[in-house]
């Protein structure tokens, strides 16, 4: 256990949905990113939280969109769901500094169909 | 932008040393990565070193910089089927704030009996 807890860790929709996937950092980290992994993309940043503010965004689709709560946990929204939207979404945690790298979740694999 | 090159697949016989080589074009100065994806899981920080080192080794790990090649590479000795994962290589973002990574897509290791 990372310590990252990520939930659903299966999720199937169909085309036009919207879902929304949540992710609880590790104790004291602060930083929340959100990463979508795909066999012919890799692992694409999409975009970075620090204690409650938008800090740093990727390749975040208009379509998607996040957020950081005062708990520090995260939601990642994704609507008018695509079949080219299903992946892996994991999502990572460090601290204030990020020296000794990110923590990942286990994911979310969502099933688009 | 950062971009992050590695190989896709890397084989090599159980026993063997495997080398999963990493280049990349821009880096701040702090630590670099290196993590290990086993199948239907996250990524998990395998080993890191700081910028101002040349060589790291940890029981069976051997990290090598070259910094002036922009070069980072990960040597496993006597490799075993445990091994088998996929391996990414991370580096702080140019401009990415203080813990901004940028990943490679990921070097397959495959390893043969």
């Amino acid at each position: 256990d990372s310590g990252v807890t990520q939930t659903p860790k299966h999720l199937i929709t169909a085309t036009g949905q919207r879902v929304t996937l949540r992710c609880s950092p590790r104790s004291g980290d602060l930083s929340v990113y959100w990463y979508q992994q795909s066999l012919d993309q890799g692992l694409q940043f999409l975009i970075q939280y620090y204690n409650g503010e938008e800090r740093a965004k990727g390749n975040i689709l208009e379509r998607f969109s996040a957020q950081q709560f005062p708990d520090l946990h995260s939601e990642l929204n994704l609507s008018s769901l695509e079949l080219g939207d299903s992946a892996l979404y994991f999502c990572a945690s460090s601290g204030p500094a990020g020296n000794y790298g990110y923590t990942f979740g286990s994911g979310t694999r969502l099933t688009v169909v | 932008g950062e971009d992050v090159e590695q190989s896709l697949f890397l084989s090599v016989r159980e026993g063997d040393s495997s080398v999963i080589n990493c280049t990349y074009t821009d880096s701040s100065s702090t630590y670099l990565y290196w993590y290990k994806q086993e199948p239907g899981a996250g990524l998990q920080l395998l080993t890191y070193i700081f910028s101002n080192m040349d060589m790291k080794q940890d029981q069976r790990l051997t990290v090598l910089l070259n910094k002036k090649d922009k070069h980072l590479s990960l040597r496993i000795a006597d490799t075993q089927t445990g091994d088998s994962a996929i391996y990414f290589c991370a580096v702080p973002t140019l401009g990415g704030g203080a813990d901004g990574l940028t990943f490679g897509k990921g070097t397959h290791l495959i390893i043969q009996p």
